[in-house]
């Protein structure tokens, strides 16, 4: 059974703080993502890394980075949150290889900063 | 500029009653469709797809129509059901460093009433 699990269900943080949001995934997939979901603007796509090391920024870069140092693993980094970083956060992943296969979501950590 | 819309941000239906939600895109590229459900506090799940070689796709309660012409695609729930209450994603997948990301919409809240 497929499976992607991250680090943290729900998270609160304060204005300024370095924030870590750590992904899993034990299926060997290449490509791996980050969203975050808000009301009205549904999935928006912040970064994804086609390979270990390898990242591409996605839709909404600003104010995150990333970083894949293993296979298995997508790290989010906040440098310094602010509040309207406040949102839900889900990792994916799924193969590399042709475009008609299904992206696998982790649960997702809902991220509060005050 | 959003390649895939979904513009009904929200959607009430009576138990057993047919639910269709809508999807428009502006790629005339894009040869595969997907959608995903989503329950609050989960990740995303894959739902159903279909391929630009088909008009229709059909599992269960569930049938996806693919309009080319008009760049539009429906997801038909039939009968539905208290359980379906979710928001509905559709996506498509485009060419990113040589692999796939997807475009998602940005959603559709069903509401199915007992």
């Amino acid at each position: 059974d497929v499976k992607v699990t991250q680090s943290s269900r729900y998270l609160v943080k304060r204005t300024g703080e370095k924030v870590f949001l750590e992904c899993v995934q034990d299926m060997d997939h290449e490509n791996m993502f980050w969203y975050r979901q808000d009301p009205g603007l549904g999935l928006r796509l912040i970064y994804f890394s086609y390979d270990v090391k390898m990242k591409e920024k996605g839709d909404i870069p600003e104010g995150y980075s990333v970083s894949r140092e293993k296979k298995e693993r997508f790290s989010l980094i906040l440098e310094s949150a602010s509040t309207n970083q406040t949102s839900m956060y889900l990792c994916a992943s799924r193969v590399a290889e042709g475009a008609y296969n299904e992206q696998f979501f982790g649960p997702g950590t809902r991220l509060t900063v005050l | 500029d959003q390649q895939v819309k979904q513009n009904s941000p929200s959607l009430s239906v009576q138990e057993g009653r047919i639910s269709i939600l809508n999807c428009d895109y502006t790629n005339s590229m894009f040869d595969y469709f997907l959608w995903y459900k989503k329950y609050p506090a989960e990740g995303p799940t894959f739902l159903i797809s279909i391929s630009s070689i088909k008009d229709k796709n059909e599992d269960g309660r569930f049938t996806v129509f693919l309009n080319k012409s008009a760049k539009h695609l429906s997801l038909h729930i039939v009968p539905s059901q208290p359980g379906d209450s979710a928001v509905y994603f559709c996506a498509a997948p485009a060419v990113a460093s040589g692999t796939y990301k997807y475009i998602f919409g940005t959603g559709t809240r069903l509401k199915v009433l007992a």
